[in-house]
């Protein structure tokens, strides 16, 4: 069956650093690879897709790489502000279906 | 900012009653769905839209229903709430670019 899977223990880390997030997958074959910020209560916010066809994406101080040969993508924050604690879920297109399946999330909390 | 709005944010309704859950985009967006999220869990899929006239049942067996009679518009219904359908209800629409615009949600705590 098609699973997510992503840290469900809490990272915490200092500000300033950087904090790297895991996803993987298993019986996907995605075209692309979502990433979403979710504060409690609140809907999910997107932040970065990146397709099959690239390694690397760069939004400002956010970074993703997709490498579908392990089947796991890398979400990096540099320069992590405790205004960055959130839960961060990434998602996949399930099989078939023009539908986002989300992981469960990581909740990243930054010390000041 | 997103332009899709769910209401009411808080329900708290009492076993039996039948209520709808709204959900509105002026983004023109033909893809529309609804997860429903229970506290540090998982989005789980429970109805979706491609267009008017057309939804689809998700992964996680609801009973609810949905409708999608206009573009903007896809409304959920309870016919019968039991403390089982205690979640919150998550509203998303999608364009042409994948990626979702989700609303702030419906908290729906049935006693």
């Amino acid at each position: 069956s098609q699973k997510i899977e992503q840290n469900s223990e809490a990272l915490n880390i200092q500000e300033g650093k950087t904090a790297t997030l895991t996803c993987n997958y298993t019986n996907y074959s995605p075209a692309y690879l979502q990433w979403y910020r979710q504060d409690p209560g609140r809907g999910p916010v997107f932040l970065l897709l990146i397709r099959e066809n690239e390694k690397e994406k760069r939004k400002e101080r956010l970074k993703v790489t997709f490498d579908t040969t392990l089947k796991q993508s890398l979400f990096h924050i540099t320069a992590s502000q405790p205004a960055d604690s959130a839960t961060y879920l990434c998602a996949l297109e399930a099989t078939g279906r023009r539908a986002l399946t989300f992981g469960s999330g990581t909740r990243l909390q930054v010390q000041p | 900012e997103a332009d899709i709005y769910q209401t009411p944010r808080y329900l708290v309704i009492g076993t039996g009653k039948k209520i709808t859950l709204e959900c509105s985009q002026t983004m023109g967006h033909d893809k529309m769905y609804w997860y429903q999220q229970d506290p540090g869990m998982e989005l789980h899929l429970i109805h979706y839209s491609y267009g008017v006239n057309s939804t689809e049942k998700g992964d996680l067996s609801s009973e609810s229903t949905v409708s999608r009679i206009r573009t903007e518009h896809f409304p959920l219904t309870l016919e019968s709430a039991r403390p089982s359908h205690t979640s919150q209800y998550l509203c998303a629409s999608g364009g042409a670019n994948e990626k979702l615009f989700f609303g702030s949600g419906t908290q729906l705590s049935v006693l």
